[in-house]
């Protein structure tokens, strides 16, 4: 069975310009998490989707950061215009939705905005 | 509202000593607890979970927790650690109840083994 698949894995960008991450998560897992993780720190949920629904959205800096998830399969990650502090490593991981399920994570798309 | 707290952000561990990697945890509901390890430039794997029953758990790589609840702890053990240990290691906790699958993690215990 495939994992969480992230694309691109690296990403080197100047300010003020867009950047987008995909991710795809494991066939069935109708939960799909999007996480920042600076350096040092652990993940902090950005996003969560039940389906096709964004459900948690709460911590996302929705004047430059979207997301969507058309179809509940694989989902968007969008930054536009980047800043210098948006450099970091963005995480999607899924679940199946039930409450005793664990996350299962992807490696990650590391962003360096110079 | 939950929260994560891993004290030592960084530890040094000779090869073969035992090591301990600390967390606690404040909630107002009974929760699930998890720890995660990632390896440089990788994402999150799963080391173990505590969801009900025993209080020890054991996972994989031959690590093992356990679940104090007086304490709201859930500190991380293993016996004799390897050079491959070497990673960031963070604890996580998920409300028990089905209000919503949201994960809380701690800001990670940096685990170096030295030769």
């Amino acid at each position: 069975e495939a994992g969480v698949v992230q694309s691109p894995r690296y990403k080197i960008i100047e300010k003020k310009q867009p950047v987008a991450f995909w991710c795809n998560p494991i066939s069935g897992h109708n939960t799909l998490y999007w996480y920042l993780q600076n350096l040092g720190q652990g993940p902090e949920l950005l996003i969560r989707y039940e389906n096709e629904e964004a459900v948690d959205d709460s911590q996302l800096p929705k004047d430059r950061f979207s997301a969507e998830r058309l179809k509940g399969v694989d989902s968007t990650l969008k930054i536009q215009p980047a800043e210098l502090g948006d450099s970091a490593v963005y995480l999607c991981a899924s679940s199946s939705g039930t409450s005793l399920e664990t996350q299962y994570f992807g490696p990650g798309t590391r962003l360096l905005v110079l | 509202a939950q929260s994560v707290t891993q004290l030592d952000s960084q530890v040094p561990v000779f090869e073969e000593a035992p090591v301990e990697l600390r967390c606690n945890y404040s909630s107002s509901v009974s929760v699930y607890l998890f720890w995660y390890v990632q390896y440089p430039n990788q994402g999150l794997q799963l080391l173990l979970k505590y969801l009900s029953g025993s209080t020890l758990v054991k996972g994989i790589n031959g690590f093992e927790a356990e679940f104090n609840k007086s304490q709201t702890s859930f500190h991380l053990r293993k016996p004799s650690v390897h050079i491959s240990d070497t990673a960031e290691y963070f604890c996580a906790v998920k409300p028990s109840l089905n209000t919503g699958n949201q994960f809380y993690f701690g800001t990670g215990t940096s685990l170096t083994v030295i030769p």
